[in-house]
């Protein structure tokens, strides 16, 4: 089966700054990657995804790139602020369907 | 619109009860999912159901069955709870989640 992989598990950044989380897969036919954040006591809610016909995809301060050559994607979120302190999780599925594998997670802490 | 729903959003089990936890969504998605999310591990995928009928094993079937009752309910069922199902347990309708059942088995 699929095997995600999320670093780093935890990111303290200043407000104004960026912050970036990368995640690695394994299954060469996976060809959907969801980004969920996910507020202490709620559940994960999809802010950005990427499907693999497409090597960037950018909403706002938020942007997500895809290697499908090196099987990894990333998380990009610029101007940081205190609302964007939460876990973030990346996934992956094959585009038919949205079984999920997902990564650890990583911990976003923003300090005002 | 409700999205996801799922009940109860909290319960504390004996081991060896049972209980099943219920998930509705109205959004008429074909595809329907229950993950349990447990501290430092992400979410793990236990069951899903593609289309109405039909049921499949995810990665963490094991102490765990499902029903898809129709489109727009699947159901997750511990007939014989143990405390390593202490978890926190979400239902998803294609990429939308519900707002999770915190589960403590003593």
């Amino acid at each position: 089966g699929e095997n995600v992989e999320q670093h780093p598990s935890t990111l303290s950044v200043q407000e104004g700054d960026s912050a970036v989380i990368k995640c690695t897969y394994s299954d060469s036919a996976s060809n959907y990657f969801p980004w969920y954040k996910q507020e202490l006591g709620k559940r994960p809610q999809l802010i950005i995804d990427i499907r693999s016909n497409v090597g960037e995809k950018k909403d706002q301060r938020i942007a997500v790139t895809l290697n499908k050559t090196a099987k990894h994607f990333s998380l990009h979120i610029t101007e940081t602020q205190p609302e964007d302190s939460a876990v973030y999780f990346c996934a992956a599925s094959h585009r038919d369907d949205y079984k999920l594998s997902f990564g650890a997670g990583t911990t976003v802490t923003v300090r005002a | 619109n409700a999205g996801v729903t799922q009940t109860p959003k909290f319960q504390v089990l004996k081991t060896g009860q049972s209980m099943t936890l219920q998930c509705a969504q109205d959004m008429n998605h074909n595809s329907m999912y229950w993950y349990r999310q447990d501290p430092g591990m992400g979410l793990r995928l236990i069951y899903y159901s593609a289309s109405e009928g039909t049921t499949d094993k995810g990665e963490v079937p094991n102490g765990y069955n499902v029903s898809r009752l129709n489109k727009r309910e699947f159901s997750l069922r511990l007939e014989s709870a143990a405390p390593s199902q202490t978890s926190v347990y979400f239902c998803a309708s294609n990429q939308d989640f519900g707002n999770g059942t915190r589960l403590t088995v003593t």
